[in-house]
Parts: structure tokens; C-alpha cells; sequence
């Protein structure tokens, strides 16, 4: 039973496109988080959700818009797709707070902007 | 700015030997430090993690030692097996507004040889 599962695993699309990535946790996590992994391996957080409210919003371009139609799914839109949004982006969840609280990710989406 | 700094970033090692990675962080508000290892194709998956009241842990043949004087932890990886080869990194974890922000180290390619 997978624990986060994101789709699509792999996408390729044209410069100037607009694609979603959708996540869903079965963990019963009430905090969901995207992460961005780049060429490099570089693993930087995007945005946080925590009970459908936005919490973090690092310095991501407005072309990228999360939506958490509930606890257990955080969507990530993103428009107007450029070259350099090529990048692995993975879908994380855990519990809100502190104490030893792991975060579970997903197994990725890779997307690949010609 | 790089908040937490990992080295090296990359690494060889015989079968049964030791492999140590080593990483220091800036934020004194970092709370926990957790390790995820990376196989290729697969999102990051918890390791081991330590909080900074404690100066060592130890769970099989991974240890984190912890030095919060120094700000420097490390993962020590006994006895490493060609299973073990995988992209490890390193994580200090923020809380903001009582949401987990997870900041990565640039991540250590560790291949175990034969």
C-alpha cells in the first residue's frame, strides 16, 4: 500500500505549457509539503500545507500554485512551463509539529520542459 | 545561501569498510536532524535522525554523531555493503509556524565496491 503516492511519474511537455502534478497521502498526515530536486540533486522545499492552509511559500515563481483540496491531497499547478522548471519534484507529508516526526515522500514526478 | 553543508560528495568504499559523511549547519533554531538515502528512481527515505540533546545514535550499522558546540553531525555507516550504495543526505529541520521546513544538504553519492 503506497504511503504517498504522486502522479504522473514521468512528464514531458512543450515551453509554455500548463501541467499538474497530483499527490495523495494515505497516512493520515495533517501537513503535506513539495519539494524540488534539481540536476544537481538539490532537494529545496516549495511549499508547505498544513489542514489545507498554506504555511510555507519559499521564494517559488507565481507560475507554480499549489491546491489542497483536502488533508490528503496537495496538487501542484504549474503554468507557462520554462526550461529551467526541469526537475524532479516530489510530493512529502508528516505530522504538524515537533518531536520526531518523519516525513514520508513520494516517489517523484520527473518533468522534462523541451 | 547554503544553511547545511555536506561533505563529501562523493564516495568509494570497499565492502566492510567504514563510510562517514559529514555535514554542519548555521541555524541554531534547527531542532532535528534526520538522514535520508536516495536510490535512484525512488523519492527519499528516512534513515536515522537525532535531536540535538543527544551526542550520538545508533540504530544497526548507521550511527549520527552529534556535536551541537561545533554545529557538525555525521553519519557513520559500519561494515557498508554494495546495498548500501545510494545518495544520502543530510536534513536540519526548522519549525515554521509549527510546520516541519526540512533543509537539505547537497546529498553524498556513496558506492560501495566488492
Amino acid at each position: 500500500d503506497t504511503a504517498v503516492s504522486q502522479t504522473p511519474k514521468y512528464l514531458v511537455t512543450q515551453m509554455g505549457n500548463d501541467k499538474s502534478i497530483k499527490c495523495e497521502q494515505n497516512l493520515g498526515h495533517d501537513t503535506m509539503y513539495w519539494y524540488k530536486q534539481d540536476s544537481k540533486k538539490f532537494l529545496k522545499i516549495m511549499f508547505s500545507y498544513n489542514n489545507k492552509e498554506l504555511i510555507i511559500n519559499e521564494t517559488v515563481p507565481n507560475r507554480f500554485s499549489p491546491k489542497s483540496p483536502d488533508k490528503a491531497h496537495l496538487n501542484l499547478h504549474i503554468n507557462s512551463l520554462e526550461l529551467g522548471d526541469s526537475a524532479v519534484y516530489f510530493c512529502a507529508s508528516s505530522q504538524w509539529g515537533g518531536g520526531n516526526t518523519e516525513a514520508f515522500f513520494g516517489q517523484g514526478t520527473r518533468l522534462t520542459v523541451v | 545561501q547554503q544553511q547545511v553543508k555536506q561533505s563529501p560528495q562523493s564516495l568509494i568504499v570497499q565492502k566492510g569498510g567504514i563510510s562517514i559523511i559529514n555535514c554542519a549547519y548555521e541555524n541554531t533554531a534547527f531542532d532535528y536532524f534526520p538522514w535520508y538515502q536516495q536510490f535512484p528512481g525512488k523519492g527519499p527515505a528516512l534513515l536515522i535522525a537525532i535531536r540535538p540533546d543527544v551526542s550520538e545514535k545508533k540504530e544497526g550499522r548507521f550511527t549520527i554523531s552529534f556535536n551541537k558546540s561545533a554545529k557538525q553531525f555525521s553519519l557513520h555507516i559500519m561494515d557498508s555493503q554494495p546495498g548500501d550504495s545510494a545518495t544520502y543526505f543530510c536534513a536540519a529541520r526548522g519549525i515554521t509556524g509549527g510546520g516541519n521546513k526540512l533543509t537539505f544538504g547537497t546529498g553524498t553519492q556513496l558506492k560501495v565496491e566488492l
